[in-house]
């Protein structure tokens, strides 16, 4: 069974300062980590993806790999209220994409 | 204008009636898959498709039915036999190992 767990929250923080998200996932075979951000009635919205432990960056957003220890992350930088918002935690291994339940993420003003 | 389209976005089902979502997508995507979204809940993958004429089951297949017949379409069929339709459908491509979402069904039972 492959899972992936994340912190179902909800978490707030202030506008201006840092969101921190974690993830973590089962199978050691998954090969690529994606962060969906998903507003309430809405679909979910590809917003980063990441294949080679590290960082990567774009924009306000950095995700985080640690293949070893078998956790991702994305870390929101200068938070908007237009950052409030589910995110969800997503990983590939072979055919398929395996969910977690989602981070609810407010941002108060 | 590329992307993956979902109809109709609300949908009402009667008791014991069949209904189908349409999904296309014009990104020239191999893959195809579709999820029920329950509140509060995770995504659960019904079926996916990595070909034309050909797809599996997912985790909840039990209730459903698909069909890939054209490399852009792939319709889901919830049928009577799926007891507790009421969800958030949606349905995604991928290409390579990203895959991208439609803007999502939302089937009620009346």
């Amino acid at each position: 069974q492959k899972e992936v767990e994340q912190n179902s929250g909800p978490l707030s923080v202030p506008e201006g300062a840092i969101a921190s998200l974690n993830c973590t996932y089962s199978d050691r075979g998954s090969q690529s980590f994606f962060w969906y951000r998903q507003y309430s009635g809405k679909s979910p919205e590809l917003i980063m993806f990441i294949y080679s432990n590290g960082d990567k960056e774009d924009g306000r957003f950095t995700a985080q790999l640690n293949k070893a220890s078998q956790y991702v992350s994305l870390l929101i930088r200068d938070s908007q209220p237009s950052d409030s918002a589910t995110y969800l935690c997503a990983v590939n291994a072979g055919n398929q994409f395996y969910f977690g339940t989602g981070t609810s993420l407010t941002v108060i003003p | 204008d590329g992307g993956i389209t979902q109809s109709p976005k609300y949908l009402f089902r009667k008791e014991g009636q069949n209904v189908t979502l349409s999904c296309e997508q014009n990104l020239n995507h191999d893959a195809m898959y579709w999820y029920r979204q329950d509140p509060g809940q995770g995504l659960r993958l019904i079926y996916y498709s990595q070909i034309v004429n050909d797809f599996q089951k997912g985790d909840i297949a039990e209730g459903y039915s698909v069909s890939r017949e054209k490399k852009e379409s792939f319709p889901l069929t919830v049928t009577s036999a799926q007891k507790n339709p009421t969800a958030f459908y949606l349905c995604a491509s991928s290409l390579s190992q990203t895959q991208y979402f439609g803007p999502g069904t939302r089937l009620l039972v009346l």
